[in-house]
């Protein structure tokens, strides 16, 4: 079975403030990970995504996420966010042997403030 | 190139009755998942089609079925609706089965009252 865990169901943040949206995971085999943006009234937008190669991966607006395989760990990380970041972020994961199956985690909902 | 369609946008049914959902895959995809989103269970994967095959299923009661057809496109159907039922479906393509990038749709949100 896999799983995956954002720890943060909601992060308050201040405009041009850094922020780190955290997800851990669980698998019992190899995995590749992605973060996606809802918006509301809309569907699920891809961030970025970790396949192999280099650990620390770079999104769409300015985003970035590091894998870290010994921590089991795929946060989401942003160095100066914007009101219009204002949505919901969730963490996925796809067993490298069942298709195209996305675990979600429960999401994370971040708040700008100005 | 035109995204993934999801007909109709909204829908009120009410108990007991049944429900059709369409999706229409980004051009040259071959692959079409199927989602449910709600407040309490968050996104629960209900099933994939890669030509025309379902390859996975997720964890839900038989009223919950799909089918894909040789354009790829794909419906969904719903039978005995139930209250629980009320949630946002959401259809995702890939180009490829396995390991590939799912694009996703606007959504369909479902209300059964």
């Amino acid at each position: 079975a896999q799983s995956v865990t954002q720890l943060d169901s909601q992060v308050p943040v201040f405009e041009e403030a850094p922020v780190e949206l955290r997800c851990n995971y669980s698998s019992s085999v190899s995995v590749y990970l992605f973060w996606y943006v809802q918006y509301p009234n809309q569907g699920l937008q891809l961030l970025l995504k970790y396949l192999s190669g280099s650990t620390l991966v770079k999104g769409i607006n300015g985003f970035e996420a590091e894998f870290n395989k010994s921590q089991t760990s795929f946060h989401l990380r942003k160095p100066s966010v914007h009101i219009s970041d204002t949505a919901e972020y969730f963490c996925a994961l796809v067993n490298n042997n069942a298709g195209n199956m996305l675990t979600f985690g429960g999401g994370t909902r971040l708040m700008v403030k100005p | 190139k035109a995204g993934v369609t999801q007909t109709p946008r909204y829908l009120i049914k009410t108990r007991g009755q049944q429900v059709t959902l369409s999706c229409s895959p980004i051009s040259g995809h071959r692959s079409v998942s199927w989602y449910q989103q709600t407040p309490g269970q968050g996104l629960q994967f209900l099933f994939e089609y890669f030509s025309e095959t379902q390859r996975n299923k997720g964890n839900f009661p038989g009223r919950f079925s799909g089918r894909q057809f040789s354009n790829s496109r794909s419906e969904m159907n719903v039978s005995t609706l139930e209250l629980g039922d009320s949630a946002l479906y959401l259809c995702a393509s890939s180009f490829a089965w396995g390991n590939d990038i799912q694009y996703f749709g606007a959504g369909t949100r479902l209300s059964v009252l």
